[in-house]
Protein backbone atom coordinates (compact mmCIF):
# COMPACT_ATOMS: atom_id res chain seq x y z
CA UNK A 1 0.00 0.00 0.00
CA UNK A 2 1.10 3.74 -1.28
CA UNK A 3 1.84 6.10 2.08
CA UNK A 4 4.16 7.97 4.06
CA UNK A 5 6.61 6.20 6.42
CA UNK A 6 8.03 8.82 9.80
CA UNK A 7 10.24 7.10 12.34
CA UNK A 8 10.85 7.29 14.80
CA UNK A 9 7.91 7.14 16.65
CA UNK A 10 9.24 8.83 19.85
CA UNK A 11 12.52 10.39 20.10
CA UNK A 12 14.19 11.53 22.76
CA UNK A 13 17.42 14.55 22.36
CA UNK A 14 19.60 15.74 24.83
CA UNK A 15 20.84 18.93 25.32
CA UNK A 16 22.95 20.66 22.81
CA UNK A 17 22.11 17.51 19.90
CA UNK A 18 21.27 17.68 16.59
CA UNK A 19 18.69 14.94 15.66
CA UNK A 20 17.19 13.76 12.42
CA UNK A 21 13.39 12.64 11.66
CA UNK A 22 12.75 10.42 9.24
CA UNK A 23 9.80 10.86 6.49
CA UNK A 24 9.64 8.38 2.96
CA UNK A 25 6.55 8.31 0.87
CA UNK A 26 6.00 5.75 -2.17
CA UNK A 27 2.82 7.68 -3.23
CA UNK A 28 5.24 9.75 -6.55
CA UNK A 29 4.27 12.47 -4.81
CA UNK A 30 6.45 15.64 -6.07
CA UNK A 31 5.67 17.84 -2.99
CA UNK A 32 6.65 17.25 0.44
CA UNK A 33 5.90 19.10 3.75
CA UNK A 34 7.22 18.93 7.60
CA UNK A 35 4.34 20.83 10.02
CA UNK A 36 5.00 20.75 13.70
CA UNK A 37 1.79 20.11 16.05
CA UNK A 38 1.74 22.05 19.78
CA UNK A 39 -1.01 21.69 22.01
CA UNK A 40 -3.85 24.37 21.69
CA UNK A 41 -2.14 24.84 18.16
CA UNK A 42 -2.78 24.80 14.76
CA UNK A 43 -0.09 23.25 12.69
CA UNK A 44 2.72 25.46 11.65
CA UNK A 45 4.74 24.68 8.38
CA UNK A 46 8.31 24.21 8.89
CA UNK A 47 9.88 23.28 5.69
CA UNK A 48 8.49 22.57 2.26
CA UNK A 49 9.72 21.34 -0.64
CA UNK A 50 8.41 21.03 -4.44
CA UNK A 51 10.81 19.00 -6.49
CA UNK A 52 14.31 17.39 -5.82
CA UNK A 53 17.08 19.62 -4.66
CA UNK A 54 14.54 22.38 -3.84
CA UNK A 55 12.96 23.20 -0.73
CA UNK A 56 11.56 26.52 0.88
CA UNK A 57 11.16 28.06 4.68
CA UNK A 58 7.72 27.36 6.01
CA UNK A 59 6.59 29.95 9.14
CA UNK A 60 8.91 28.73 11.65
CA UNK A 61 12.16 27.40 10.05
CA UNK A 62 14.50 28.66 12.63
CA UNK A 63 16.68 26.02 14.52
CA UNK A 64 15.53 23.19 11.99
CA UNK A 65 17.06 21.92 8.60
CA UNK A 66 16.08 19.45 5.81
CA UNK A 67 17.59 18.12 2.41
CA UNK A 68 15.42 16.72 -0.23
CA UNK A 69 17.94 14.28 -2.16
CA UNK A 70 15.71 12.10 -3.53
CA UNK A 71 12.06 11.96 -4.25
CA UNK A 72 11.23 10.14 -1.72
CA UNK A 73 12.76 10.96 0.94
CA UNK A 74 12.46 14.23 3.11
CA UNK A 75 14.47 13.94 6.20
CA UNK A 76 13.82 17.02 9.03
CA UNK A 77 17.18 17.84 11.40
CA UNK A 78 16.40 19.15 14.73
CA UNK A 79 19.28 20.98 15.65
CA UNK A 80 20.28 22.39 19.09
CA UNK A 81 19.84 25.92 18.07
CA UNK A 82 15.74 24.89 18.36
CA UNK A 83 15.68 25.79 21.99
CA UNK A 84 11.73 24.23 22.50
CA UNK A 85 11.95 21.26 20.30
CA UNK A 86 9.53 19.16 22.13
CA UNK A 87 6.25 18.76 19.70
CA UNK A 88 4.83 16.06 17.54
CA UNK A 89 6.18 16.46 14.17
CA UNK A 90 4.51 15.69 11.06
CA UNK A 91 5.41 14.83 7.67
CA UNK A 92 2.85 15.22 4.92
CA UNK A 93 2.85 14.77 0.98
CA UNK A 94 0.93 15.71 -2.18
CA UNK A 95 0.71 14.97 -6.01
CA UNK A 96 1.31 19.26 -6.43
CA UNK A 97 2.14 21.97 -4.44
CA UNK A 98 -0.76 22.51 -1.34
CA UNK A 99 -3.13 19.91 -3.24
CA UNK A 100 -4.65 17.53 -0.78
CA UNK A 101 -1.80 16.69 1.75
CA UNK A 102 -1.85 13.28 2.89
CA UNK A 103 0.11 12.99 6.29
CA UNK A 104 2.41 10.14 8.16
CA UNK A 105 1.76 8.77 11.33
CA UNK A 106 4.16 11.63 13.24
CA UNK A 107 7.04 11.68 15.64
CA UNK A 108 7.16 12.54 19.16
CA UNK A 109 9.86 14.42 20.37
CA UNK A 110 10.86 15.45 23.85
CA UNK A 111 13.59 16.90 25.83
CA UNK A 112 15.89 14.91 28.17
CA UNK B 1 -2.49 36.55 5.88
CA UNK B 2 -5.18 33.95 6.24
CA UNK B 3 -6.74 32.96 9.10
CA UNK B 4 -9.09 29.88 10.19
CA UNK B 5 -11.07 29.62 13.33
CA UNK B 6 -12.37 26.92 14.55
CA UNK B 7 -15.91 26.52 16.94
CA UNK B 8 -16.33 25.01 19.68
CA UNK B 9 -12.90 23.76 20.82
CA UNK B 10 -14.68 21.22 22.28
CA UNK B 11 -18.01 19.31 22.02
CA UNK B 12 -19.96 16.43 24.25
CA UNK B 13 -22.40 14.42 22.30
CA UNK B 14 -24.43 11.26 23.21
CA UNK B 15 -24.67 8.56 20.77
CA UNK B 16 -26.90 9.57 18.25
CA UNK B 17 -27.14 13.34 18.75
CA UNK B 18 -26.30 15.40 15.34
CA UNK B 19 -24.38 18.80 15.93
CA UNK B 20 -22.29 20.65 13.42
CA UNK B 21 -18.47 21.92 14.15
CA UNK B 22 -17.92 25.49 11.84
CA UNK B 23 -14.95 26.86 10.85
CA UNK B 24 -14.92 30.61 9.63
CA UNK B 25 -11.73 31.76 7.40
CA UNK B 26 -10.67 34.77 6.10
CA UNK B 27 -8.28 34.17 2.96
CA UNK B 28 -7.25 36.40 0.15
CA UNK B 29 -8.60 33.88 -2.63
CA UNK B 30 -9.76 30.56 -1.74
CA UNK B 31 -8.32 27.96 -3.76
CA UNK B 32 -9.58 24.76 -1.29
CA UNK B 33 -10.64 24.08 2.02
CA UNK B 34 -9.78 20.81 3.78
CA UNK B 35 -11.11 18.73 6.58
CA UNK B 36 -9.41 16.05 8.66
CA UNK B 37 -9.92 13.81 11.44
CA UNK B 38 -7.61 13.24 13.72
CA UNK B 39 -6.87 10.47 16.24
CA UNK B 40 -4.60 11.11 19.55
CA UNK B 41 -0.79 10.46 18.85
CA UNK B 42 -1.81 9.96 14.87
CA UNK B 43 -1.65 12.08 11.77
CA UNK B 44 -4.59 13.92 10.30
CA UNK B 45 -6.85 11.29 7.95
CA UNK B 46 -8.02 13.14 5.10
CA UNK B 47 -11.78 13.70 4.84
CA UNK B 48 -13.29 16.49 2.11
CA UNK B 49 -12.09 19.49 0.06
CA UNK B 50 -14.76 21.91 -1.10
CA UNK B 51 -13.76 24.48 -3.60
CA UNK B 52 -16.41 26.73 -4.05
CA UNK B 53 -19.57 28.07 -1.85
CA UNK B 54 -22.35 25.59 -2.40
CA UNK B 55 -20.80 22.82 -2.14
CA UNK B 56 -21.56 19.84 -0.47
CA UNK B 57 -19.83 16.56 0.23
CA UNK B 58 -20.82 13.77 2.27
CA UNK B 59 -19.07 10.55 4.03
CA UNK B 60 -21.02 8.08 6.57
CA UNK B 61 -22.52 10.13 9.16
CA UNK B 62 -20.44 13.38 7.78
CA UNK B 63 -21.33 16.11 5.23
CA UNK B 64 -19.48 19.15 4.59
CA UNK B 65 -20.79 22.16 3.45
CA UNK B 66 -19.22 25.67 2.31
CA UNK B 67 -20.24 29.12 2.30
CA UNK B 68 -17.77 32.34 1.35
CA UNK B 69 -17.31 33.45 4.97
CA UNK B 70 -17.18 29.42 7.15
CA UNK B 71 -17.51 25.82 6.43
CA UNK B 72 -19.64 23.24 8.76
CA UNK B 73 -18.58 19.69 9.30
CA UNK B 74 -22.29 18.18 10.35
CA UNK B 75 -22.33 14.98 12.26
CA UNK B 76 -25.52 12.89 12.21
CA UNK B 77 -26.16 10.27 14.49
CA UNK B 78 -22.58 10.04 15.64
CA UNK B 79 -21.23 7.08 17.01
CA UNK B 80 -18.31 6.65 20.00
CA UNK B 81 -16.31 5.86 17.07
CA UNK B 82 -16.75 9.47 15.58
CA UNK B 83 -14.59 11.25 18.69
CA UNK B 84 -11.48 12.68 17.49
CA UNK B 85 -10.46 16.25 16.81
CA UNK B 86 -11.47 18.03 13.78
CA UNK B 87 -9.02 19.75 11.68
CA UNK B 88 -9.87 22.28 9.06
CA UNK B 89 -7.32 23.81 7.06
CA UNK B 90 -8.09 26.47 3.72
CA UNK B 91 -5.48 27.19 0.92
CA UNK B 92 -5.74 30.79 -0.22
CA UNK B 93 -3.74 33.25 -2.37
CA UNK B 94 -0.86 33.17 -0.02
CA UNK B 95 0.47 29.80 -1.84
CA UNK B 96 0.28 28.19 1.47
CA UNK B 97 -2.33 26.06 3.52
CA UNK B 98 -3.65 27.49 7.35
CA UNK B 99 -5.15 25.09 9.84
CA UNK B 100 -7.26 26.16 12.50
CA UNK B 101 -6.71 24.92 15.82
CA UNK B 102 -9.67 22.17 15.35
CA UNK B 103 -12.24 20.78 17.20
CA UNK B 104 -12.32 18.22 20.30
CA UNK B 105 -15.07 15.53 19.35
CA UNK B 106 -16.26 13.31 22.37
CA UNK B 107 -18.74 10.87 21.40
CA UNK B 108 -20.70 9.26 24.51
CA UNK B 109 -22.31 5.79 24.30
Amino acid sequence: DGGITQSPKYLFRKEGQNVTLSCEQNLNHDAMYWYRQDPGQGLRLIYYSQIVNDFQKGDIAEGYSVSREKKESFPLTVTSAQKNPTAFYLCASSIETNEKLLFGSGTQLSVL
Amino acid sequence: EDQVTQSPEALRLQEGESSSLNCSYTVSGLRGLFWYRQDPGKGPEFLFTLYSAGEEKEKERLKATLTKKESFLHITAPKPEDSATYLCAVFGGYQKVTFGTGTKLQVIP
